[in-house]
């Protein structure tokens, strides 16, 4: 199957500080790639939409100005959590689907990024 | 919202069947995504059903039933390898996610 590449798998911020979570599509082109969030023993919360070349599409309650999202090419979305706080430590995991591929085609999944904020 | 439903946790034995049931309350979807999940690590794909009926692949079985609300996913001849959560999705492009069945398989 394709390829989604997501970096760092971990990191460990200090608060207040802000942090970066690349999600790249390997050998497929991306429109599209969503992110999400997931707390221990709980499901993938959709955070926001990223579409390449335009604003991302949040979800309702997620703030888009501590949740910086850019998709500048088919193959690169970017998250960054601005001002982490300790209650932003997650997994975060983004995903992205093969542009032209239409409705039904699986979304693969980055490996996820573990963030603690201490 | 879409209310999907399964239930928390399963147990059962090595070699044995198990069957994680995922109820949903939705207008309108285009499929639904079934994937697993080892703690700590990205969803893996297992099945995806877009019209009624039962898809099956290898050991795991996925079925379908959109008047019924109501799909499950069905494991055979299950493997300690199994042990780890099972999501069920709704497919509107975006995808909705269960809570999770955490599957613990025992020897």
């Amino acid at each position: 199957g394709a390829v989604v590449s997501q970096h760092p798998s971990r990191v460990i911020c200090k608060s207040g500080t802000s942090v970066k979570i690349e999600c790249r599509s390997l050998d497929f082109q991306a429109t599209t790639m969503f992110w999400y969030r997931q707390f221990p023993k709980q499901s993938l919360m959709l955070m926001a939409t990223s579409n390449e070349g335009s604003k991302a599409t949040y979800e309702q309650g997620v703030e888009k100005d501590k949740f910086l999202i850019n998709h500048a090419s088919l193959t690169l979305s970017t998250l960054t959590v601005t001002s982490a706080h300790p209650e932003d430590s997650s997994f975060y995991i983004c995903s992205a689907r093969v542009a032209q591929g239409g409705m039904n085609t699986e979304a693969f999944f980055g490996q996820g990024t573990r963030l603690t904020v201490v | 919202g879409q209310n999907i439903d399964q239930p928390t946790e399963m147990t059962a034995t090595e070699g044995a069947i198990v069957q994680i049931n995922c109820t949903y309350q939705t207008s309108g979807f285009n499929g639904l995504f079934w994937y697993q999940q080892h703690a700590g690590e990205a969803p893996t794909f297992l099945s995806y059903n877009v019209l009624d009926g039962l898809e099956e692949k290898g050991r795991f079985s996925s079925f379908l039933s959109r008047s019924k609300g109501y799909s499950y996913l069905l494991l055979k001849e299950l493997q300690m390898k199994d042990s780890a959560s099972y999501l069920c999705a709704l497919n509107d492009y975006k995808l909705s996610f269960g809570a999770g069945t955490t599957v613990t398989v025992r020897a």
